[in-house]
């Protein structure tokens, strides 16, 4: 059965601090997307990022970064000098190939203090 | 990028009324739809898959007489919530796959918040 998990229910950081958000997953599909997910409160999804499960390059965009490593099942997701407005709640989810249908980790949720 | 637009935003209804909420591909057309469920402070949870032109998939434990799914046209899927309760009170998230060759990409609408009083 797939499972996404994501330990950290709650981050608080203050503002320009890094921070890490963990993904752990589980599937026995070979070939499978990860994904990354922010949902502010107007609750629209912003989607971030998605992989393929044969590219573990890691990617950089701007300030966001990816790690995903297959040998530990994880995608993390780093944020560098993080703002206020990264404030949201952050979802790791994990689709087949070709269904399309996700399945999301429990979300954590970040709050950036000034 | 693409654009997946839910109707209503919100909704409010009584106890025991029926409520149809739609979601469009807007400038794709889309045979599989997706309906997912989020309560307040969780995860978004999958409902039903939603096909073109014939019945939906179900996830466990979703009651497919309770919640109604129409894909009548490549652009448009309609999720109806029947004689609803208090505990139906959600936001409703739907996502479009838009089929591409060699792969696919997924859209989100907006969702749409249900209150049941």
């Amino acid at each position: 059965a797939q499972k996404v998990t994501q330990a950290q229910t709650e981050i608080s950081v203050v503002e320009k601090e890094d921070v890490t958000l963990d993904c752990v997953y589980e599937t026995r599909d070979t070939t499978y997307y990860l994904f990354w997910y922010k949902q502010p409160p107007s609750g629209e999804l912003v989607f971030l990022i998605r992989r393929n499960s044969f590219d573990e390059q890691n990617e950089i965009s701007g300030r966001y970064s990816w790690n995903f490593q297959k040998s530990t099942s994880s995608f993390n997701f780093t944020i560098t000098a993080s703002q206020v407005v990264d404030s949201a709640v952050y979802f790791c989810a994990l689709s087949e190939p070709w269904g399309g249908k996700l399945i999301f980790g429990q979300g954590t949720e970040l709050s950036v203090k000034p | 990028g693409a654009v997946v637009s839910q109707h209503p935003s919100w909704v409010i209804c009584k106890s025991g009324t029926s409520v149809k909420i739609e979601c469009r591909s807007l400038d794709f057309q889309a045979t599989t739809m997706f309906w997912y469920r989020q309560f307040p402070k969780q995860s978004l949870m999958l409902m039903a898959t939603s096909n073109e032109g014939s019945k939906a998939t179900y996830e466990q434990g979703v009651e497919k007489d309770k919640f109604l799914i129409n894909h009548a046209s490549l652009t448009l899927s309609t999720l109806t919530v029947t004689s609803a309760h208090p505990e139906d009170s959600s936001f409703y998230i739907c996502s479009a796959r838009w089929d591409r060759v060699g792969f696919y990409e997924q859209y989100f609408g907006p969702g749409t918040r249900l209150t049941v009083t």
